[in-house]
C-alpha cells in the first residue's frame, strides 16, 4: 500500500465545474509534487512545494491552482478545465533535506480525471 | 535537447534474458538519479536509486557514468513479472526537487 493517499481515485467534471484533488502523506516529507501523466507518456512535472512554499511552477495554466495548507497536505484546485486536461494526476512526496540528494519520490495511486 | 532522454523501446525479450536500459541527461550538475517501474494504470514505484559507485539489488544493477552523463539499468535473468515500463528520473536544472522523467522504456518478457 502506498503511503501517499490521493482522493478521489476517479473524477469526471464538466468544463464549467470547480473541483479539487487532494493528497496526504504522513512520512514527515517536506517536498510535495503534482505530476500530470497522459496515456503512454511519462509523468510531467507541474508543481513542487518545498517546506510549504511553492518552489517550482512549470508554467502550468492558471486553471490549475495548487495549495499546500501544511506539510502533510497538498491540494490541486481545478476550474474551467479543457477536455485535453484529462489525464492521471499523480501526487508525490520526498524528504527534501538541505544538502541531501537522492531522496526518492513516493507516489500516490493518482486521480484519473476526465473532463467532458 | 530534452533534459532526460531515454530509448522508449519497446524491448521484447525471452525469459532468462539480460536486458539493459540507458538514460542520458543534459545537466552536468545533476545529483539525484533513480529508476522507477510503472505497471499499466498504476503509479510509478521506486526500483532503485543510482549511486556514484554503482549499486546492485538482486538481479538489478544500476550504474552512473558522470563523464558521459548517463545512467543504466541492467536486469539479469528476466522474469515474466519484470514486464513493465521502466522510467529514469534525474533532477533537472532547477534544484534538487526538480525531478524529471525520461520517456520510459516498455519491457515485455515472454515465455
Amino acid at each position: 500500500d502506498t503511503e501517499v493517499t490521493q482522493t478521489p481515485k476517479h473524477l469526471v467534471m464538466g468544463m464549467t465545474n470547480k473541483k479539487s484533488l487532494k493528497c496526504e502523506q504522513h512520512m514527515g516529507h517536506r517536498a510535495m509534487y503534482w505530476y500530470k501523466q497522459k496515456a503512454k507518456k511519462p509523468p510531467e512535472l507541474m508543481f513542487v512545494y518545498s517546506y510549504e512554499k511553492l518552489s517550482i511552477n512549470e508554467s502550468v495554466p492558471s486553471r490549475f491552482s495548487p495549495e499546500c495548507p501544511n506539510s502533510s497536505l497538498l491540494n490541486l484546485h481545478l476550474h474551467a478545465l479543457q477536455p485535453e486536461d484529462s489525464a492521471l494526476y499523480l501526487c508525490a512526496s520526498s524528504q527534501d533535506r538541505d544538502g541531501q540528494y537522492n531522496s526518492p519520490l513516493h507516489f500516490g495511486n493518482g486521480t484519473r480525471l476526465t473532463v467532458t | 535537447r530534452k533534459e532526460v532522454e531515454q530509448d522508449p523501446g519497446p524491448f521484447n525479450v525471452p525469459e532468462g534474458a539480460t536486458v539493459a536500459f540507458n538514460c542520458t541527461y543534459s545537466n552536468s550538475a545533476s545529483q539525484s538519479f533513480f529508476w522507477y517501474r510503472q505497471d499499466c494504470r498504476k503509479e510509478p514505484k521506486l526500483l532503485m536509486s543510482v549511486y556514484s559507485s554503482g549499486n546492485e539489488d538482486g538481479r538489478f544493477t544500476a550504474q552512473l557514468n558522470r563523464a558521459s552523463q548517463y545512467i543504466s539499468l541492467l536486469i539479469r535473468d528476466s522474469k515474466l513479472s519484470d514486464s513493465a515500463t521502466y522510467l529514469c528520473v534525474v533532477n533537472g536544472v532547477g534544484n534538487n526537487n526538480d525531478m524529471r522523467f525520461g520517456a520510459g522504456t516498455r519491457l515485455t518478457v515472454k515465455p
